[in-house]
């Protein structure tokens, strides 16, 4: 059964205190992993896509690896303004796509 | 440029009302995607438009959900006889091309029905 879990569901974190969040998938035939931030009250934001296992992918303090069955968005020296729900998608080979539920950062001053 | 706006972002409905849901892509988008998303939950694919075809509608959770992009452009999600569990933020999403490679989603409309 096609699903994205990700963990954890939330997590507090000091200024310039780096983390990583996970996701881990299983679909039928990846087209593509996606990461996304959420902001109370708005739509996903698209972050980056990562197609195939070994992959990278960077932004600001935001960074994206992929492996055969999970993901890691690792953020390095978090800002209060980081503080965000940040959302795995997948994309399988039959047009499947699916959202995992998030995860809450709070990143304190 | 304009984003993807959507309207009402609020609507509040009695069980049993019909809800019409407007999603104002981004001008030349080719797809448009409408996702529901349950309080702490991530968004649910409902349907897929490319232009004005409706090439996926495998997420509609009934026969009460109906989606329309009769000019490739706008679209209506509309909900009829409302149910409690209808209740979510329904976001509309927009892709330049035929892949979700860069969606840009709405700010989304919360239905709350009572």
């Amino acid at each position: 059964e096609d699903q994205v879990t990700q963990s954890p569901e939330a997590l507090r974190l000091q200024e310039g205190e780096s983390s990583s969040l996970n996701c881990s998938y299983t679909v039928s035939g990846l087209r593509g992993l996606f990461w996304y931030r959420q902001d109370p009250g708005k739509g996903p934001e698209f972050l980056f896509t990562l197609y195939s296992a070994g992959e990278e992918k960077e932004k600001e303090r935001l960074k994206a690896t992929l492996t055969k069955k999970e993901s890691f968005l690792h953020i390095t020296a978090p800002k209060p303004e980081d503080s965000a729900t940040y959302l795995c998608a997948v994309e399988g080979d039959g047009n499947q796509f699916y959202f995992g539920t998030g995860t809450s950062l709070t990143v304190i001053p | 440029g304009a984003g993807v706006s959507q309207s009402p972002r609020y609507k509040v409905a009695k069980r049993g009302q019909d809800v019409a849901l407007r999603c104002d892509p981004i001008s030349g988008h080719v797809s448009l995607f409408w996702y529901q998303q349950a309080l702490g939950q991530g968004p649910e694919f409902l349907t897929y438009f490319q232009n004005e075809a409706q090439l996926d509608k495998s997420g509609l959770p009934s026969d009460r959900f109906f989606a329309e992009r009769p000019e490739g452009s706008v679209s209506t999600l509309k909900i009829q006889r409302t149910q409690q569990e209808d209740s979510a933020v329904y976001l509309c999403a927009s892709s330049l091309d035929t892949s979700r490679k860069t969606q840009y989603f709405g700010p989304g409309t919360r239905l709350l029905v009572l």
